[in-house]
């Protein structure tokens, strides 16, 4: 089954404490991106990956890393979550960059106490 | 700066009454317009994409139209499996910041009432 799985779906944790939200798909898509869904704002990108070892930010990049070693998997990196990023993040991966579906993971709903 | 704006932000509707949602958008160059479904606690679901003005899509109940500054889902005789929330989104043809990344609406939550 074609899917985007995310790991953990619910985590909690403290400010300042380092964690990473695991994506990994398995449509051998070259696309994929992470998206934050915040009430009143909507989903906003935060990085995205036109291929392996090629990243760049998307509109909300700041506080947060991620990396493509491998094509299948994009972790989504806080290095010093701060409440602010508290929010439901999502995963996505497409075949190509434009013009084509873009399929979703269940999301992570973060909390930073 | 593109832009997306979605109305009515909520929606309530007897089943088998017919509507429509609407998204309206400002960007640079379209390149695509896409319509999302996303049911609570989980991921968007995608379910049409749009190129130009005049072009006409459409699945089950839901059929999408798009203008050159508009687009719109038109539910016909909708269900309460319909009841969800849609996004619609832009991509441009020439993106600022986030490049080829789709610019989201807020969404409408559409609550279909047996």
């Amino acid at each position: 089954e074609a899917q985007v799985t995310q790991n953990p779906r619910y985590l909690i944790t403290v400010t300042g404490k380092k964690l990473t939200v695991t994506c990994s798909q398995n449509m051998n898509h070259e696309y994929m991106s992470w998206y934050r869904q915040d009430p009143g704002l909507g989903l906003r990108q935060i990085y995205y990956s036109m291929n392996v070892e090629v990243t760049d930010k998307g509109d909300v990049p700041e506080g947060y890393k991620v990396s493509r070693k491998e094509k299948r998997n994009f972790p989504l990196i806080l290095e010093s979550p701060s409440p602010n990023q508290t929010s439901l993040y999502f995963c996505a991966s497409s075949f190509a960059s434009v013009n084509t579906e873009a399929f979703f993971g269940q999301g992570t709903r973060l909390t930073v106490v | 700066e593109d832009q997306v704006t979605q109305s009515p932000e909520a929606l309530r509707l007897q089943e088998g009454e017919s509507s429509s949602l609407n998204c309206s958008y400002t960007v640079s160059g379209l390149r695509g317009l896409f319509w999302y479904r996303q049911d609570p606690g989980k991921g968007p679901e995608f379910l049409f994409t749009l190129y130009s003005a005049g072009e006409e899509k459409e699945k089950e109940r839901l059929k999408a139209t798009l203008t050159k500054k508009e687009s719109f889902l038109h539910i016909t005789a909708p269900k309460p499996e319909d009841s969800a929330t849609y996004l619609c989104a832009v991509q441009a043809r020439y993106s600022g910041g986030g490049a080829d990344g789709l610019t989201f609406g807020k969404g409408t939550h559409l609550i279909i009432q047996p």
